[in-house]
């Protein structure tokens, strides 16, 4: 049972776009979410979070936008940089209820930045 | 250093055998997270330790699992009879608070990866 799924196993965007990372997630529970960025032979790297009391949080180049009514978040980059090239994973969890401890990812995806 | 460490980053095994990885946390970081991250897989939940005790291990798959963590610092993964489904990549991340809300992103190690021959 994938409570948190990403689609699209792999994107191609060309650098100074946007690119455009999409979750859906299916824990009604779930009030917490974040991004997670992970280049090979590397543990994954916190990016930026947005709690279920907004639906945007921006940081830099990096928004996070979040529907709650679809259960749908996105992840924004603009402009994107080939150094931006690595498997984004969207986590979710439970964070005001007895399951705070843990973080459930989806199966990433691979986002690459071409020149 | 500054981040999580985690030992050994490479370990090939024979089926049955026993197996330990070691997880260094961020100093000061009472949270220890263990994660499992199979091919084509995002990370997934094994045990959370808060100081010395495991708060919660419902991700641990069966009791050839278990993790310690005696002085609220380094922990231990070990898995006894290996099995060559247990092949993944084994994470390690710490936290400077318990739970995973506002203020409780985890710090991964780059993670030990396990194959079983």
């Amino acid at each position: 049972d994938q409570q948190v799924k990403q689609n699209s196993p792999s994107l191609s965007v060309q650098e100074g776009r946007i690119s455009i990372l999409n979750c859906d997630y299916t824990n009604s529970m779930f009030d917490y979410f974040l991004w997670y960025k992970k280049y090979p032979a590397e543990g994954p790297t916190f990016l930026i979070s947005i709690s279920s009391i907004k639906d945007k949080n921006e940081d830099g180049r990096f928004t996070v936008f979040l529907n709650k009514s679809a259960k749908h978040l996105s992840l924004h980059i603009v402009p994107s940089q080939p150094g931006d090239s690595a498997v984004y994973f969207c986590a979710a969890s439970a964070a005001n209820t007895g399951t705070a401890s843990k973080l459930t990812f989806g199966t990433g995806t691979r986002l690459q930045v071409t020149l | 250093g500054a981040g999580v460490s985690q030992t050994p980053s490479n370990k090939v095994t024979e089926k049955g055998k026993y197996v330990e990885l070691r997880c260094d946390p961020i100093s000061g970081h009472t949270a220890l997270y263990w994660y499992r991250q199979s091919l084509g897989q995002g990370p997934e939940f094994l045990i959370y330790f808060q100081g010395t005790g495991a708060a919660d291990d419902s991700g641990l798959p069966n009791d050839r699992f278990f993790a310690v963590r005696p002085e609220g610092s380094v922990s231990t993964l070990k898995i006894q009879r290996t099995e060559r489904g247990d092949s993944a990549v084994y994470l390690c991340a710490s936290s400077s608070r318990p739970g995973t809300g506002i203020g409780g992103e985890l710090f991964f190690g780059e993670g030990s990866r396990l194959t079983v021959l």
